[in-house]
């Protein structure tokens, strides 16, 4: 009953490396969110997609950049990692626009947890 | 700015009845979410509003007043499995989604 799987669910890396957090979701959406979570913050928007090869900023894109291939997988890059993007990344997809209001239940998956030491 | 607040943390007894706030200043209002999310999980939906009154579903019912600018989760027959935060989110004018901070709920036996 897998829908959104973020195929890692613990990372540690050093400063300046390249990381790469993958997203894939079943369930056809057109749409995919990646988020940080941070304790007594709410939820920031990194990044989303409403389409293949198209990208929009969220709220905080600084440090970060994103990849959609192919509609079912969505791909959060840190070009050169820093300590403060230790974080949990959430990625989220949804079927209609945000546009559209109640129909836009996010289908969250678990989440990857990221250190950068 | 924008805004949602929500209590940090909240404690309840099993069995009992809890209600968790959310206030939010936004710019427009295009109805209100509330996730669940156990520690270490995904946020999973739980209910929207748009429009002011109470929507019920089973043990969980969630109430909005658009012009008090204010929800309420309203969680009754607790269970331990319930413990776990609970996140507010709005959406703005722009169908931007504002998210609270979450409350996290601790049930006690």
């Amino acid at each position: 009953d897998v829908k959104v799987t973020q195929s890692s669910r613990y990372l540690v890396k050093r400063t300046g490396e390249k990381v790469f957090l993958e997203c894939v979701q079943d369930m056809d959406h057109e749409n995919m969110f990646w988020y940080r979570q941070d304790p007594g913050l709410g939820l920031r928007l990194i990044y989303f997609s409403y389409d293949v090869k198209m990208k929009e900023k969220g709220d905080i894109p600084e440090g970060y950049s994103v990849s959609r291939e192919k509609k079912e997988r969505f791909s959060l890059i840190l070009e050169s990692a820093s300590t403060n993007q230790t974080s949990m990344y959430l990625c989220a997809s949804s079927l209609l626009g945000q546009g559209f209001s109640g129909a836009n239940v996010l289908t969250f998956g678990a989440g990857s947890r990221l250190t950068v030491l | 700015g924008q805004n949602i607040d929500q209590p940090t943390e909240m404690t309840a007894t099993e069995g009992a009845i809890v209600q968790i706030n959310c206030t939010y200043q936004t710019s427009g209002f295009n109805g209100l979410f509330w996730y669940q999310q156990h520690a270490g999980e995904a946020p999973t939906f739980l209910s929207y509003n748009v429009l002011d009154g109470l929507e019920e579903k089973g043990r969980f019912s969630s109430f909005l007043s658009r012009s008090k600018g204010y929800s309420y989760l309203l969680l009754k027959e607790l269970q331990m499995k319930d413990s776990a935060s609970y996140l507010c989110a709005v959406f703005d004018s722009n169908y931007q989604l504002i998210w609270g901070a979450g409350t996290k709920l601790i049930i006690k036996p």
